[in-house]
């Protein structure tokens, strides 16, 4: 069974930190790895794509992937209370379907 | 940017009703997919599709049917609607590895059966 775990949360940072965001899986022909943000209520919103080893920076989030020990995480610089929201990590393997962690729920206190 | 559009945002249907959830895309992509979303269980696949004509059972596609007759429309069909199928139902389609197959939501039906 193929896995994507994450930290539940709630992830409680103050406006302006650095909010990090782990996540973990299982298989090691995944090849695509993506991060979504959710808010109540709402459906998934992709906000980053990363696909080899290192950091991908867009804005203020870098994504960062190390595949030899399967783990990707998702940092939020100069956390905004509109950044309050569920991130759910996913990661692909062509030819197979996406898997999802549980998500983390993120809370940027004002 | 990719649009996926579902065709109600919110449904109210009785128990035993048949059920139609449409959704489209318009970015001429291959796969499409039906989840559903209920608090403390994530995202849980349906069905989903690789082409026209062509569907495959996801991890819960017990009570559900799908329909591909058309590239860019994917429909789930809940064939006798329960209580138990009281959920947020998010469609989504994904472009091919070249483009980076990413998968794009569509803004998810809240669907409550009485």
């Amino acid at each position: 069974q193929k896995e994507v775990e994450q930290n539940s949360g709630p992830l409680s940072v103050p406006e302006g930190a650095i909010a990090s965001l782990n996540c973990t899986y299982s298989d090691r022909g995944s090849q695509s790895f993506f991060w979504y943000r959710q808010y109540s209520g709402k459906s998934p919103e992709l906000i980053m794509s990363i696909y080899s080893n290192g950091d991908k920076e867009d804005g203020r989030f870098t994504a960062q992937l190390n595949k030899a020990s399967q783990y990707v995480s998702l940092l939020i610089r100069d956390s905004q209370p509109s950044d309050s929201a569920t991130y759910l990590c996913a990661v692909h393997n062509y030819g197979q379907n996406f898997v999802f962690g549980p998500g983390t729920r993120l809370s940027v206190l004002p | 940017d990719v649009k996926v559009t579902q065709s109600s945002r919110y449904l109210v249907k009785r128990t035993g009703e048949k059920v139609f959830l449409e959704c489209v895309q318009d970015m001429d992509h291959e796969n499409m997919f039906w989840y559903r979303q209920d608090p403390g269980l994530g995202l849980r696949l349906i069905y989903f599709s690789y082409d026209v004509k062509m569907k495959e059972k996801g991890d819960i596609p017990e009570g559900y049917s799908v329909s591909r007759e058309k590239k860019e429309r994917f429909s789930l069909i809940l064939e006798s609607a329960s209580t138990n199928q009281t959920s947020m139902y998010l469609c989504a389609s994904s472009g091919p590895p070249e483009t980076g197959g990413k998968l794009f939501f569509g803004s998810g039906t809240q669907l409550s059966v009485l």
